[in-house]
């Protein structure tokens, strides 16, 4: 069974440009949470979604960012016109059922140039 | 919100040393999962534990959610057991988002 599959490992971008994250959950999952981890910091919430709805986006910055999770395919965070503030660690988790544990992806690292 | 601290933020170890990292949060949690984020940055997921006491090998934790806090247990360290260890809680009353401390930074010396 595999796990929460993240792509691209590794992104490189320059100032203005856009970035797309994909996620795809666990079999089975339903329910998919984004977080950010910036240099030497914890984790910290973004967005928490279900099929076709966000749930909950009090994480995520007002501006130039934006999730989705479609009925078919994986689960997008993308976000417009990057700054250099916005290179970090974004790691995706799922579960079948909200309160279930969450299980990680490898994260997608985020370099902006 | 829910505060989540954790204690030590460091900690140097000889290989074969047993050690306690601490997390403590503020407020009823529904959900409390220990992590390890290796050297390469992958998160490991160790315990899922909102109550109770669970071992899994050289590694075990116990949370006493009334008295708000959990501790995980390592014992006798390896080198591969070097990286940020992590506590997460879902608060019980605030949606299915965790809220992570800010981790343990523990290096093991060989």
């Amino acid at each position: 069974n595999a796990g929460v599959m993240q792509n691209p490992r590794h992104l490189v971008r320059r100032r203005g440009q856009e970035a797309r994250l994909r996620c795809s959950p666990m079999k089975g999952h339903s329910h998919v949470y984004w977080y950010r981890q910036l240099p030497e910091e914890g984790l910290k919430f973004m967005v928490y979604l279900q099929k076709e709805n966000i749930i909950d986006e009090s994480g995520m910055p007002k501006e130039r960012f934006s999730a989705e999770f479609p009925k078919e395919g994986p689960s997008i965070l993308r976000i417009q016109q990057v700054v250099r503030g916005d290179s970090a660690a974004y790691f995706c988790a799922s579960s079948p059922h909200p309160r279930q544990p969450q299980h990680f992806g490898d994260g997608t690292r985020l370099s902006i140039l | 919100g829910i505060q989540v601290e954790q204690s030590p933020p460091d900690l140097i170890l000889q290989e074969g040393a047993n050690s306690t990292l601490r997390c403590n949060f503020s407020d009823s949690v529904n959900n409390l999962q220990w992590f390890h984020q290796n050297p390469w940055g992958q998160l490991i997921n160790l315990f899922y534990i909102p109550s109770g006491t669970k071992q899994n090998g050289r590694l075990s934790a116990t949370t006493v959610a009334t008295e708000r806090y959990s501790l995980l247990y390592i014992s006798s360290s390896q080198t591969t057991d070097s990286g940020v260890y992590f506590c997460a809680v879902e608060h019980e009353n605030y949606g299915q988002n965790f809220v992570f401390g800010p981790g343990t930074r523990l290096s093991v010396l060989p």
